[in-house]
């Protein structure tokens, strides 16, 4: 089954320790992109790729860090300077393209830093 | 920047009746898109429903129509002849391109609860 797995499902954290959220695509999409969720809101976007080894800063960059070295993967690393990481992480792929481009989401990671 | 205003935060509806979600949107871009999506508790993303900017018509997927006013800025959600399993968030996104490739903007979301 294509799809995109994200793992772990639940992540816990010591304050200060730099943490890395992976996402995997089967689907032969261009471009990924890491959302994150906070109780009640909607989601906001952190960073995003539309090709492999570039990506591009989204409205929340700060404090996170990302790479694309495969099409397939699209790893997010939550760095000790983001000073409120707890929140629910949320990875998407789409093709790129002209009109409609919806965006296929994993199943997310929930991060907690103690 | 782009901007989603979801003004509902819940809603109660009764099973098998019709229900309407408010979006409106404000961007200044000429191409854009609308994008519904639905999250039940598990938290995953379901894509609904999209509706580009320069579409004449409104769009629809089985039991999901979206009211699109252009001039008002408007993407309203309607989901005909509702069931239990209905029950979840429903957000209201907008794309930076025509597309989506650069990202989406989303609202905050209506939590949505259908009573038997």
């Amino acid at each position: 089954d294509g799809g995109i797995t994200q793992s772990p499902k639940y992540l816990f954290r010591k304050e200060g320790q730099n943490v890395t959220l992976s996402c995997e695509q089967n689907l032969n999409h261009d471009a990924m992109y890491w959302y994150r969720q906070d109780p009640g809101q909607g989601l906001r976007l952190i960073y995003y790729s539309q090709i492999v080894n570039d990506f591009q800063k989204g409205d929340i960059a700060e404090g996170y860090s990302v790479s694309r070295e495969k099409k397939e993967s699209f790893p997010l690393t939550v760095t000790s300077a983001q000073k409120n990481p707890t929140a629910f992480y949320l990875c998407a792929s789409s093709i790129v393209g002209q009109g409609q481009s919806e965006q296929f989401f994993g199943p997310g990671t929930r991060l907690t830093v103690l | 920047a782009q901007k989603i205003t979801q003004t509902q935060p819940g809603m109660f509806v009764q099973e098998k009746e019709a229900v309407t979600l408010d979006c409106t949107y404000d961007t200044s871009d000429p191409s854009y898109g609308l994008f519904w999506y639905k999250q039940p508790s598990s938290g995953e993303m379901i894509f609904l429903i999209y509706q580009g900017s320069y579409d004449q018509q409104n769009a629809t997927e089985g039991r999901y129509s979206l009211n699109f006013q252009k001039a008002r800025k408007s993407a309203n959600l309607v989901i005909s002849a509702s069931q239990l399993g209905d029950s979840a968030m429903y957000f209201c996104a907008t794309s930076y391109s025509g597309g989506g490739a650069d990202g989406l903007t989303f609202g905050k979301g209506t939590h949505l609860i259908i009573q038997p």
